[in-house]
């Protein structure tokens, strides 16, 4: 099983300023990452797959870039809205078996 | 745009089996191109795979659930289910259907709170 490992566990900062958020797996996944964004009491939202492709009406200000085991998250500028738990994901095509990250809260500071 | 609902019990007694289904709209299963899937995430934890269905009905499941998972498909009402057998305390969660394709999963269910209690 693939772990993903995403660091930090919380992220402190304030709007207009930019996050970074990091995804490591322990073994290649190529370009099989997504990234989603979850709110208290929402479903996770997909903001990014295949590593770098946004998802239909995700803004601009989001991000995604890497390949094979590390993998970035980038809000260019934080809106209030943003504030969240991010999540990553990667896809194991055989056998078949996606994993999550354990979560980066990214918190106001 | 397609919406997945999910619908079942919100409580299920422990060693009875816990069953959702997943009522989609807006698009059909059968179209084909994308997996059908499950998601749960424990209380206050991170999100865990549970497995995903193709409208053939080729299943694959978590390895650390296969045992107890089953996920089917009904295309003439454009559902998926999930049947979990013999549930604990420790399947006590909220359960999210979602489409996946490519790497990545959307949209999502709202998510359906499933506790596990006598």
């Amino acid at each position: 099983e693939i772990v993903l490992t995403q660091s930090p566990a919380t992220l402190s900062l304030s709007p207009g300023e930019r996050a970074t958020l990091s995804c490591r797996a322990s073994q290649s996944v190529s370009s099989y990452l997504a990234w989603y964004q979850q709110k208290p009491g929402q479903a996770p939202r997909l903001l990014i797959y295949d590593a770098s492709n946004r998802a239909t009406g995700i803004p601009a200000r989001f991000s995604g870039s890497g390949s094979g085991t590390d993998f970035t998250l980038t809000i260019s500028s934080l809106e209030p809205e943003d504030f969240a738990v991010y999540y990553c994901q990667q896809r194991s095509n055989w056998p078949p078996l996606d994993t999550f990250g354990q979560g980066t809260k990214l918190e106001i500071k | 745009q397609v919406q997945l609902q999910e619908s079942g019990p919100g409580l299920v007694k422990p060693s009875q089996t816990l069953s959702l289904t997943c009522t989609v709209s807006g698009g059909s299963i059968s179209s084909g191109g994308y997996y059908w899937s499950w998601i749960r995430q424990h209380p206050g934890k991170g999100l865990e795979w549970i497995g995903y269905i193709y409208y053939s009905g080729s299943t694959y499941y978590n390895p650390s659930l296969k045992s107890r998972v089953t996920i089917s498909v009904d295309t003439s009402k454009n559902q998926f289910s999930l049947k979990l057998s013999s549930v604990t305390a420790a399947d006590t969660a909220v359960y999210y259907c979602a489409r996946a394709h490519s790497s990545g999963y959307g949209p999502w269910g709202q998510g359906t709170l499933v506790t596990v209690s006598s």
